[in-house]
This record gives structure tokens, sequence and C-alpha cells, in this order.
């Protein structure tokens, strides 16, 4: 089976450029989340989405946005970049096996192999 | 705001050294906690993770953990490394309610010299 996957691989862009990330998850998983990690430091939250719907958002600002399609694919986008958006950006996917309200039971999160931006 | 601390940012171990990693979280509530691997070149890998029961969970490759909830920690072990051991561990937490977002420690660089 496939796992997640992720494109592009190697993103360069300029400052003041805009950008959009893709990922696929796992077949049969509906909720997909995205993660930032700069060089050195551990993964930081920045979406997650489920059944199209925005479930959670990390501390970031305005300028980052993403959405999820029918076929529960997401892209990231990240507009007006700056040199500290330079990082490895992760997508991991997961199923939901319940959910009530806002509450979900918890499974594993698989992740991608990321996408590595530099912003110049 | 919920975090986690890795005490250690580089580990150096020879070949058969024991390993005991350490992760220390800050949050009231009940956790999931998890340790995550990320080999050279490759995507992060769950090692183990604890949701409730035996608070000494097993993973694979020879890795184990032991949730202390008195000491919010999850400290990893594993009795004898390999060179194949070599990679970032992170150690990380969701709450066990809403939405599932994963809260990571900054990593732990493992060096296992042969």
């Amino acid at each position: 089976d496939a796992g997640v996957t992720q494109s592009p691989t190697h993103l360069i862009k300029t400052r003041g450029q805009q950008v959009t990330l893709r990922c696929s998850p796992i077949s049969g998983h509906k909720s997909v989340s995205w993660y930032q990690q700069v060089l050195g430091q551990g993964p930081q939250f920045i979406f997650q989405y489920y059944e199209k719907e925005e479930r959670g958002r990390g501390n970031f600002p305005d300028r980052f946005s993403a959405r999820q399609f029918p076929n529960y694919s997401s892209e990231l986008n990240v507009n007006a970049l700056l040199l500290g958006d330079s990082a490895l950006y992760l997508c991991a996917s997961s199923q939901i096996t319940k959910t009530s309200g806002r509450s979900s039971s918890y499974n594993e999160q698989f992740f991608g192999p990321g996408t590595r931006l530099t912003v110049l | 705001a919920q975090s986690v601390s890795q005490h250690n940012h580089h580990v150096i171990l020879s070949e058969a050294a024991s390993l005991e990693l350490g992760c220390n979280y800050s949050y009231g509530g009940t956790v999931n906690l998890f340790w995550y691997v990320q080999y050279p070149g490759q995507h992060l890998q769950l090692l183990l993770k604890y949701f409730s029961g035996d608070p000494l969970v097993k993973g694979i490759k020879g890795f184990e953990a032991e949730f202390i909830k008195s000491k919010f920690s999850f400290n990893l072990r594993k009795p004898s490394v390999q060179w194949s051991d070599t990679a970032e561990y992170f150690c990380a937490v969701t709450m066990n309610t809403g939405f599932q977002k994963l809260v990571f420690g900054t990593g732990t660089r493992l060096l296992v010299s042969p």
C-alpha cells in the first residue's frame, strides 16, 4: 500500500512569493495534518483537516492556509514568503474512528517524506 | 499550553551500550505519548506509543518506554544500541480530547559508533 505522498520534494522560492504544497493521504484515511519542521527543531503543528473541515490550527500567521478536497488530499498554501518559512513541511494522515462534536478517538498519524522549502 | 522537553540534544554511544533518552511533558490532563524516529534521509516513523494500560510499552527494534505519570515523563530505552540506531528521536504528546495535534520535543540526535 502506498504511504502518504507529498509533492514537490524540493522547492526554492524567493521572498514575497507564494507556494502551494500537496499531500495525498493513505487510502482510507480521512484526516490530514500539516507540520513545519525547522532545521534543528521538532515538527510544529500548523493545521488539521477532517472531512474537508478545519479541525485545528496552530500558532501560525494568516499567510498560512490549507484546504482538503473531496478525495481527502490536501494543499497547504503560504503567501508572502519570508526567509523564516524555510523548513521541511510534513503532512500526516490518520483515520478518525469516532467523532462526537469536536471530540474524536485518536489514531496514529503516518507521516509523508515532506517538502523541503527554501526561501531565498 | 502543552510542551515537551527532551533533555539530551546530542548523544554519542558505542555499539552495545545502553540508551536512555529523557522526555518530560507539561499537561495536567490525560495524554497520549509517542516516540518517533527519523533515520537519515527518511521520514518520521512511529517507534512506540502509549494510550493507556501498562505504563511500560514496547516498540519496534527493541525499544521500550516507561510512562511515569507522577513525573510527567516518558523516557525511551534500549538495552543495547546498534550502529543502525543512528537517527534523530522525537518525543511527542497529544491531549486525549479534541483534535489530534501532536506536540513534539526538539529531538535528540543519536550517533552510534561501530
